[in-house]
């Protein structure tokens, strides 16, 4: 079984600042990791995922996230932050099990201060 | 990448109702899942459906509330039954294609 913890529901940064957005997840089979953006009364979209091959992940919008395994650990972050980046940001992991159910942490909401 | 759409987008129902949403999907897809997000919260699973067989449910979720069809490859319906105003939520049906999963934008459900 799968199963993923964000912490901090709510981080907020200054404009320019570096983003960080924790991630720690829980799996008894190799996992895949997947960061999902959400903007207010918009669907999911996704920013980054690892499968497998290079741990170092880069995303849309300048986002990247660092596979460790021995940490259990898929942190999100973005070297300066921008005020278009305020949203709720999921970490979800998923492995096989005759098709990839996705299971998805509780969310962390990203302010971004001007 | 699939392309997933769900109909209706919105709806606003009686409680004691029920609301069959429909998933349909661009290519063919062995599996399908419904998830549902509560305001201000994140997803959760509540069944995965395969074609030709019962959908499995998560712990939390039944088959009386939340019935599910899987009559091909490309559809699935998911019924919220006897609806109360807890069930006001965004429900979201998704596929996975070579290890992502892809999600309709969703049915926000308003129960009265």
């Amino acid at each position: 079984a799968q199963s993923v913890t964000q912490l901090g529901s709510h981080v907020s940064v200054s404009e320019g600042a570096l983003v960080l957005l924790r991630c720690n997840y829980s799996s008894s089979v190799p996992p895949y990791l997947f960061w999902y953006v959400q903007y207010p009364n918009q669907g999911l979209q996704l920013l980054l995922k690892y499968t497998t091959g290079a741990t170092l992940v880069k995303g849309i919008n300048g986002f990247e996230a660092e596979f460790k395994k021995s940490e259990t650990s898929f942190h999100l972050t973005k070297p300066s932050a921008h005020m278009s980046d305020a949203a709720e940001y999921f970490c979800a992991v998923s492995a096989f099990t005759g098709g990839f159910k996705t299971i998805f942490g509780a969310g962390t909401r990203l302010f971004v201060k001007a | 990448s699939a392309v997933i759409s769900q109909k209706p987008s919105r709806d606003i129902c009686q409680r004691g109702t029920s609301l069959t949403i429909q998933c349909q999907v661009d290519s063919q897809v062995t599996m399908m899942f419904w998830y549902r997000q509560q305001p201000g919260q994140s997803l959760t699973l509540i069944a995965t459906a395969n074609q030709g067989s019962e959908a499995t449910y998560e712990s939390g979720f039944v088959i009386d509330k939340f019935p599910i069809s899987r009559p091909n490859l490309t559809f699935s319906t998911l019924t919220v039954s006897n609806m109360s105003p807890e069930d006001s939520s965004i429900y979201l049906c998704s596929a996975d294609e070579n290890t992502e999963a892809f999600f309709g934008q969703g049915t926000r459900l308003t129960v009265v």
